[in-house]
């Protein structure tokens, strides 16, 4: 089955500056790719997604890069908040069966002041 | 507009007992997913339910069942608990186009804590 690896697990930068999530997957056949913030107590919340049709995605601060061949994804937060601070995750799957997502293990950004 | 919801939000159990779990979708979908997350982890899929029938299932023992009913709600039922079976229950909503979940990308709600000692 999907194998997601994302890295780094914790992260800390500051109040202003970039931060950036990887992931690599596995199954070539992934061709959904969604990026989900998980606050303390709350559900995971999706924040950008991006298809395999598309290299690039960008939705203000937020920016999410896909390079199929080598089956790795990158999220991009620029200009970074304290309330960007949570924990990002990772998934793949599939348009047909979107349902079915593949989490990465998530990693924890704490944006200081 | 309502968001999916969940209940209860913290659940003891213990060893052996059963347990369920209710959901309602956000309003306008039809298709009810539920995940388990682990301290620490991502979540895993469990189960999807569409049209009251399960389509997919995860890596999950037979212990985990569920049911979807007419107003798209659902309820996972977890028997024979384990002290493994700690962790957050998170159900997921979505909309079924026709051909696929192209447009429509899943929903969580804030998750059922489940503790079993």
């Amino acid at each position: 089955g999907e194998n997601v690896e994302q890295h780094p697990s914790t992260l800390s930068v500051q109040e202003g500056d970039s931060a950036v999530i990887k992931c690599t997957y596995s199954d070539s056949a992934s061709n959904y790719f969604p990026w989900y913030k998980q606050e303390l107590g709350k559900g995971p919340q999706l924040i950008i997604d991006i298809r395999s049709n598309v290299g690039e995605k960008k939705d203000q601060r937020i920016a999410v890069t896909l390079n199929k061949t080598a089956k790795h994804f990158s999220l991009h937060i620029t200009e970074t908040q304290p309330e960007d601070s949570a924990v990002y995750f990772c998934a793949t799957g599939y348009t047909g069966t979107a349902s079915k997502l593949t989490f990465g293990t998530g990693t924890r950004l704490q944006v200081t002041l | 507009d309502a968001g999916v919801t969940q209940s209860p939000t913290h659940l003891i159990k213990t060893r052996g007992q059963q347990v369920t779990l209710r959901c309602s979708p956000k309003s306008g979908h039809d298709t009810v997913s539920w995940y388990q997350q682990a301290l620490g982890q991502g979540p895993q899929f469990i189960f999807q339910y569409y049209e009251e029938e399960e389509r997919q299932r995860g890596n999950f023992p037979d212990r985990f069942s569920g049911h979807q009913f007419p107003n798209y709600s659902s309820e996972l039922n977890v028997n024979a608990l384990l002290l493994g079976d700690s962790a957050l229950y998170l159900c997921a909503s979505s909309l079924w186009t026709g051909r696929s979940f192209y447009n429509s990308p899943l929903h969580f709600g804030n998750g059922t804590r489940l503790t079993v000692t």
